[in-house]
């Protein structure tokens, strides 16, 4: 059973291009969360998807970010227009159900480069 | 809100000592509370986790952690450091409402070995 997998492990954008993060969950686990660690930072909360539903995302910022988790395929978390600021790792983890008790598996990250 | 506080940012400590890093949250009901350890470039592992029962958890590669109520703390020790575990140590607690739950981490305390 493959760990949670995330896609690109660096990526490097210019200002005001496009970034797209993808996370694939480990087999069997429904729910998925992103964080952003911003250098000298711990993780910070940003949403949690189920499947084709967004269930919190009191984290995000309210512009130019968005996620989705489709029926089929990985979860996407996409950065618009990005800028110098964006860069940081994202990281994505996912579990099989949402029980307080339950623990979540964190992928590796995708560090993002704003140049 | 739930949150949490690692006092330390760094710790510098010799190969075959003890290690002790230091852990306070702050969550109104019971806390289910996390380590985390993340080496360069690396995705974060989970070392131990407590969620009820006996307060001192044993977790992988001899870390331990004790969940003291009374001082709000959930202290990782571990009684003989190697060279391999200089990484950086998160603490985390899950807190959940309504269906969904998410992780408060802390800053974080990056461990350095000395041989």
């Amino acid at each position: 059973n493959a760990g949670v997998m995330q896609n690109p492990r660096h990526l490097v954008r210019r200002r005001g291009q496009e970034a797209r993060l993808r996370c694939s969950p480990m087999k069997g686990h429904s729910h998925v969360y992103w964080y952003r660690q911003l250098p000298e930072e711990g993780l910070k909360f940003m949403v949690y998807l189920q499947k084709e539903n967004i269930i919190d995302e009191s984290g995000m910022p309210k512009e130019r970010f968005s996620a989705e988790f489709p029926k089929e395929g990985p979860s996407i978390l996409r950065i618009q227009q990005v800028v110098r600021g964006d860069s940081a790792a994202y990281f994505c983890a996912s579990s099989p159900r949402a029980d307080v008790n339950t623990e979540a598996f964190f992928g590796q990250g995708t560090r993002l480069t704003v140049v | 809100a739930q949150s949490v506080t690692q006092p330390d940012i760094h710790i510098t400590v010799s190969e075959g000592a003890s290690l002790e890093l230091r852990c306070n949250y702050s969550y109104g009901a019971t806390p289910y509370l996390f380590w985390y350890v993340q080496s360069p470039g690396q995705g974060l592992q989970l070392l131990l986790k407590y969620f009820s029962g006996d307060t001192l958890v044993q977790g992988i590669k001899g870390f331990e952690a004790e969940f003291k109520r009374s001082q709000s703390s959930f202290n990782l020790r571990k009684p003989s450091v190697h060279w391999s575990d200089a990484a950086e140590y998160f603490c985390a607690v899950g807190a959940g409402t309504s269906g969904t739950y998410k992780y408060s981490f802390g800053t974080g305390t990056r461990l350095k070995v000395l041989a």
